[in-house]
């Protein structure tokens, strides 16, 4: 059982936006600001996509964005694209003896 | 460019031990900690240890402590997981990442990830 909430799956059009959610508490997620995201194709290594909340490693499309509120964190995707389809991680920093904890992942489908 | 290489992995009986392997290149890997994160099949991401840039912290997850060792050698480029008194929930691909010194909390650069089966 994962310590943060992902849905399983969002899914969207070539074009629109989506948002991924991921839930924790206030140990974790709402307590700093050390959130980031994984892309995951499969058979392959995650691939960092946003991380401290908000900020998007060099090399990654504006298209993919981050957010948080209390203890919720956002990924959106914006321009949905074929090659968008994948899995999608989580992550947080957390002040229990985990260190760190993931969300379960969300599927992306690409309709 | 930034190059992980994980090593090491196998087929391996309850209770034997295994020692994996990450070679890194086209970075500085002084100014990186380092983490080993596992991925059971078809199941989602476990930190399972993470190792400073000069080597001198460590720490692991509580599924793992005390039978896993992480460790670092910063002539060769190198990080290692020696994974003790293995059991069959340690089953999976485990993934070597590199963390920037400026932040440590997220996981900037993957190996490919080497299978570890832990059965009899």
């Amino acid at each position: 059982q994962s310590a943060l909430t992902q849905p399983a799956s969002v899914s969207g059009s070539p074009g629109q936006s989506i948002t991924i959610s991921c839930t924790g508490t206030r140990s974790d997620v709402g307590g700093f600001n050390f959130v980031s995201w994984y892309q995951q194709h499969p058979g392959k290594a995650p691939k960092l996509m946003i991380y401290d909340v908000t900020n998007r490693p060099s090399g990654i499309s504006d298209r993919f964005s981050g957010s948080k509120s209390g203890n919720t964190a956002s990924l959106t995707i914006s321009g949905l694209q074929a090659d968008d389809e994948a899995d999608y991680f989580c992550s947080s920093f957390t002040s229990t003896s985990a260190l760190y904890v993931f969300g379960p992942g969300t599927k992306v489908t690409v309709l | 460019q930034v190059q992980l290489v994980d090593s090491g992995g196998g087929v391996v009986q309850p209770g034997r031990s295994l020692r994996l392997s990450c070679a890194a290149s086209g970075f500085t890997f002084t100014n990186y900690a380092m983490h080993w994160v596992r991925q059971a099949p078809g199941k989602g991401l476990e930190w399972v240890a993470v190792i400073s840039g000069d080597g001198n912290y460590k720490n692991y997850a509580a599924s793992v402590k005390g039978r896993f060792t992480i460790s670092r050698d910063n002539s060769k480029n190198t990080l290692s997981l020696q994974m003790n008194s293995l059991r069959p929930d340690d089953t999976a691909v485990y993934y070597c990442s590199a963390a920037h010194d400026s932040r440590w909390h997220s996981f900037d650069h993957w190996g490919q990830g080497t299978l570890v089966t832990v059965s009899s």
